[in-house]
């Protein structure tokens, strides 16, 4: 069975530090793995997603991802933190090969920005 | 553009009283899906829609009914609620193509 593990339930980087958020996964199949973030009393927001290619995903905000097959990885990444980035995330990979699209979360890593 | 609309925000129950939770997305998508998020859990799929006129369980179905009244419109029923079903709702709608899912602001609901 598909499944997704965020092994932090909290980070704390002071701001301008680079952050990694942590995301392993276990699929049958290619993986397709996104990242969303949620801001409080806020629906989940798409930060980006690996179908294929490069290893390395930039998506919004100036997150990064970076997919390592060999290590069923898919970390989250900036290079350098924002106060306004503390939120709570959540890494997902889709369920089966179907084209469903259904979405199985990890359950999710709060990040905290501490000026 | 609205996206995913989801009603009410809000809304407490008692024990046993029934309610339908709204959702509507405006961007022409095939898939809608219906999550409930409770902490530390992340999100858990409570029933989809791949297609207008199709439904399917998700991973907790149990207690929940789902009508996908339209291609926009997916509508989520507690049909007799319970304390357990205390959560935060949230839908999501998604075009094909391993594009990502789109999600409401959610409704918060509380069951006393």
């Amino acid at each position: 069975a598909q499944s997704v593990a965020q092994p932090e339930d909290q980070v704390n980087v002071a701001e301008g530090n680079p952050l990694t958020v942590k995301c392993t996964y276990s699929v049958s199949g290619n993986p397709y793995l996104f990242w969303y973030v949620q801001y409080p009393n806020r629906g989940l927001q798409f930060l980006l997603k690996y179908i294929t290619g490069d290893n390395l995903v930039k998506g919004s905000y100036g997150f990064e991802a970076e997919f390592n097959k060999s290590q069923t990885s898919f970390h989250l990444k900036k290079p350098s933190a924002l106060v306004s980035d503390s939120a709570l995330y959540f890494c997902a990979v889709r369920d089966s090969p179907s084209n469903t699209g259904k979405l199985i979360f990890g359950q999710g890593t709060t990040l905290q920005v501490k000026p | 553009n609205a996206g995913v609309t989801q009603t009410p925000k809000f809304q407490v129950l008692k024990t046993g009283q029934s309610m339908t939770l709204q959702c509507a997305q405006d961007m022409n998508h095939n898939s809608m899906y219906w999550y409930r998020q409770d902490p530390g859990m992340g999100l858990r799929l409570i029933y989809y829609s791949a297609s207008e006129g199709t439904t399917d369980k998700g991973e907790v179905p149990n207690g929940y009914n789902v009508s996908r009244l339209n291609k926009r419109e997916f509508s989520l029923r507690l049909e007799s609620a319970a304390p357990s079903q205390t959560s935060v709702y949230f839908c999501a709608s998604r075009d094909p193509q391993g594009q990502p899912q789109h999600f409401g602001d959610g409704t918060r609901l509380s069951i006393l």
